[in-house]
């Protein structure tokens, strides 16, 4: 079973740019989220989406958003590109409706996507 | 706001001990607990997913404790090995249905041969 890709794995943007990241998920999930990772900060939730609807949002500016296909693939985009934009975006799927059932909350990450921003 | 924290920020052991990793949490009332670890420049690799109703999980050389009134989970690993050398996460879920993971800084792990 394929895991969860993402693309590109490198970005290289100029600031006021705008970028479109991509996260297809493991085959069967329906939940994608998007996290940050920075040295400074650390790991932060940005969203999440389940059967094209977000369901969870962080505590990011409207210049990050994303959005979920039917086929349960995710988007997410940033506009107005920032120098503290640059970080390691990761998304991860998992089956996704919670509930007590372990396997459905488990959480498996892409390899992420590298963007730096100049 | 849920906040976790992990201790030690970095340890170095030799090949063969055991270890500790240790991990706390602020708000009690979460749904689950799950370790990751993550080389260098990758993504994250799930290692075990302890529900809040549970108290340990197995998994191989690796044992994840969780004491969710203390607001505590540790991860033991067994007999350590080089290539568990690696950046340990732990993160909290904290409501049900939601899937938003609050992390904790990582334990930098480097098992020497």
């Amino acid at each position: 079973k394929a895991g969860v890709t993402q693309t590109p794995r490198y970005l290289i943007k100029t600031r006021g740019q705008q970028v479109t990241l991509s996260c297809s998920p493991i085959s069967g999930h329906r939940s994608v989220s998007w996290y940050q990772q920075t040295p400074g900060q650390g790991l932060q939730f940005l969203f999440e989406y389940f059967s094209e609807t977000q369901r969870n949002k962080g505590n990011f500016p409207g210049r990050f958003s994303g959005r979920q296909f039917s086929n349960s693939r995710s988007e997410m985009n940033v506009s107005t590109l920032e120098l503290g934009d640059s970080a390691l975006y990761l998304c991860a799927s998992s089956l996704g409706a919670g509930g007590h059932n372990m396997i459905y909350n488990e959480q498996f990450f892409g390899p992420g996507t590298r963007l730096t921003v100049l | 706001k849920q906040e976790v924290t992990q201790i030690p920020a970095a340890l170095s052991v030799p090949e063969g001990e055991n270890l500790v990793l240790n991990c706390s949490f602020t708000d009690s009332a979460i749904y689950n607990l799950q370790w990751f670890r993550q080389d260098p420049g990758k993504g994250l690799t799930s290692l075990l997913l302890i529900q809040s109703s549970q108290r340990e999980q197995t998994s191989g050389r690796l044992n994840a404790s969780l004491d969710k009134s203390s607001g505590r989970s540790t991860l033991y690993i067994a007999a350590s090995q080089p290539g568990d050398s690696a950046t340990y996460l732990c993160a909290v879920s904290c409501k049900t249905g939601a899937n938003n993971l609050f992390f904790g800084t990582g334990t930098r792990l480097t098992v020497i041969p």
